[in-house]
Order: C-alpha cells, then structure tokens, then sequence
C-alpha cells in the first residue's frame, strides 16, 4: 500500500501567485483531510470531504483558500493569490468509516511564499 | 464542542528514563481518543487509540496510555525512552461516527543521551 500521496513535496512561490496543493488518499478510503501546519498556531484542520462531498470547511482561512474532490482518488487545494502567511507545512490524511477511525497522513507540502 | 489541552509544549528527558505526556480532553459523550506522533519532515503516524473496554491501552513502539474519565485525562507513557523516540507527539479527541478528529498542540520530545 503506498499510503497517502501528496505532491509536490515543496513549493517556494512568490506571493501573488497560484498554488495548487495535490492529494491522492488510500484507496477505498471515503474521508479526505486537509489540514496546515504552523509553528504558532499548530495543526488545523482545513476542510475535509466524505464521499467526495465537502462536509466542513469553516477552518478554511478565507475565500483565496479552495479545495475540491473531484473523484474518489483525488483532492486539491488551491490558494489563489498567494500570501507569506500562507506559508505552512500543508497535510492530507484520510480515513474509512468502516473503519477505526485512524486518519492516515501523507508526508505533507512544505510551501514557502516569498 | 470538542477540545484537547497539552500542557506541556516541550520536555526533556535521559534515554532509558520514563516518560510521560499529558493530555486533558473536553467532550461531551464517550471519547474515542488518540495518540499520534510526528517525526522531522513525517506526517503523523497513529500510536495508539481508545473506544472503550479496558482503559489502559497497547500501542506501538513500546507506548501506552490510560483513559481516566474522572479526570478527562489520557496520559501517554514508556517505561524507557530510546533517542529514536524523539518527536513531538499530538492527542486527538473524537466521537463516535465523528470522523473529524480535534487534535492538541503537540508535544516535543527532546531526549538527551
């Protein structure tokens, strides 16, 4: 089993730009996380999809932040225009229902926005 | 809603000393209730997790922890730390059919030789 992939495994963009974040869960796996990383404010929990259906994305900072899920196999973020605070070590995980609840990560996107 | 409180943002401990992680939890019904840990440059991985039943709970890597509903306490332990166990170690709360989880701030393990 691969596991979580996420590609790239770092970005540097300059601010400004486009940024697509990408995501392919484990397979048979319906949940799909997207969560950021910082050292002051820790883990957060983006917006995360059942069934390919976004369920919860209040934690999506502001309306420059996207995500969508357009097939069981596959997830982007993208972060339109880009900022330096959006500067953040970015995660996908996902999880099955039928299932303990254990949400597997991938190895995450390092991005730095200068 | 759910919360998690780790209190102690980092600790240092001697190899082969035991250990300690202290995690408090706020949630309304039965938790389900985990423990993950983070290597450099690694996403998290799952150490251990707690439904229900016996409250004191195997994991991986030589880790335990123990559910304390009287003290919405989930301490996580080892008997003897390895240098390999350095990383920062983060409890989640969750609920049943809750599949999103609310995880603390993390914990980092510094261990000395």
């Amino acid at each position: 089993d691969a596991g979580v992939i996420q590609s790239p495994r770092h970005e540097v963009t300059e601010m400004g730009q486009e940024v697509t974040l990408r995501c392919k869960p484990i397979s048979g796996h319906d949940y799909l996380f997207w969560y950021r990383q910082t050292m002051m404010r820790g883990l957060e929990l983006l917006i995360y999809f059942n069934n390919n259906v976004p369920i919860d994305d209040s934690g999506m900072p502001e309306d420059r932040f996207s995500a969508k899920m357009p097939n069981a196999s596959f997830s982007t973020l993208k972060i339109q225009p880009s900022e330096p605070r959006d500067s953040a070590v970015y995660f996908c995980a996902s999880s099955n229902t039928g299932g303990s609840y254990e949400q597997y990560f991938g190895p995450g996107t390092r991005l730095t926005v200068t | 809603a759910q919360s998690v409180t780790q209190p102690d943002i980092h600790i240092t401990v001697s190899e082969g000393a035991s250990l300690e992680l202290r995690c408090n939890y706020s949630y309304g019904a039965t938790p389900y209730l985990f423990w993950y840990v983070q290597s450099p440059g690694q996403g998290l991985q799952l150490l251990l997790k707690y439904f229900s039943g016996d409250t004191l709970v195997q994991g991986i890597k030589g880790f335990e922890a123990e559910f304390k509903r009287s003290q919405s306490s989930f301490n996580l332990r080892k008997p003897s730390v390895h240098w390999s166990d350095a990383a920062e170690y983060f409890c989640a709360v969750g609920g049943e059919g809750y599949q999103k989880v609310t995880f603390g701030t993390g914990t980092k393990l510094q261990v000395i030789p």
